[in-house]
């Protein structure tokens, strides 16, 4: 199974950027990095998703390592709605398991 | 245009009864996945239908079955309750051949077993 190494929690004010990292030493050549978030509640939901080239999209940006063994969730304006666990996966390209570590708890402060 | 629906929401069992949860996928969608989710840990995947077949397969017991219906919709059924079964189920849908594989999750399913 593909392995993701991510903080427990995170704090970040309200209105300013936050860096939610992830490691994943023994990522493959194949394996597409993806984030989700579950805010309290409800299912995850997709963010973002990179292969390896760094991805805008209008919720955040996934800025990857040029060795693809780290990546960087990049949220520019934190809200209170942001407030929720983030996961980094990784997806295998042979198959459709994601596999969720523990993620990272993000708390935002007004 | 509805989303993933899960049912029922809530639900109570004792040890050593039956369940079947089921999910209706995303209007579009052919693939469901589900995954077990117990408090304060990250989803974990059960497994996954399409062409109304099992397709791929996390690490869990026997005791935890699926089916896929004609129209997409799926059950998942777990025997011999354990306590340790006590978690939340969630229902995800994606469509074959999209090329990021994006999963859309319902809200889950809640068993408790005593």
């Amino acid at each position: 199974d593909a392995k993701t190494t991510q903080p427990n929690s995170m704090e970040s004010n309200e209105e300013e950027p936050v860096h939610l990292p992830c490691n994943h030493s023994t990522i493959s050549g194949t394996d597409y990095i993806h984030w989700y978030r579950q805010l309290p509640s409800q299912g995850p939901e997709y963010v973002i998703h990179g292969l390896t080239s760094n991805v805008n999209n209008r919720m955040a940006s996934l800025a990857i390592a040029e060795d693809r063994k780290s990546s960087t969730l990049i949220l520019h304006r934190a809200t209170l709605r942001d407030a929720a666990v983030y996961y980094c996966i990784l997806r295998e390209n042979t198959g459709n398991q994601f596999y969720f570590g523990t993620g990272t708890s993000l708390t935002v402060i007004p | 245009d509805a989303g993933v629906t899960q049912s029922p929401t809530h639900l109570i069992k004792t040890r050593g009864q039956q369940v079947t949860l089921r999910c209706s996928p995303k209007s579009g969608h052919d693939t469901v996945s589900w995954y077990q989710q117990a408090l304060g840990q990250g989803p974990q995947f059960i497994f996954q239908y399409y062409e109304e077949e099992e397709r791929q397969r996390g690490n869990f017991p026997d005791r935890f079955s699926g089916h896929q219906f004609p129209n997409y919709s799926s059950e998942l059924n777990v025997n011999a309750l354990l306590l340790g079964d006590s978690a939340l189920y969630l229902c995800a849908s994606s469509l074959v051949g999209t090329g990021n594989g994006e999963l859309f999750f319902g809200e889950g399913s809640r068993l408790t077993v005593l």
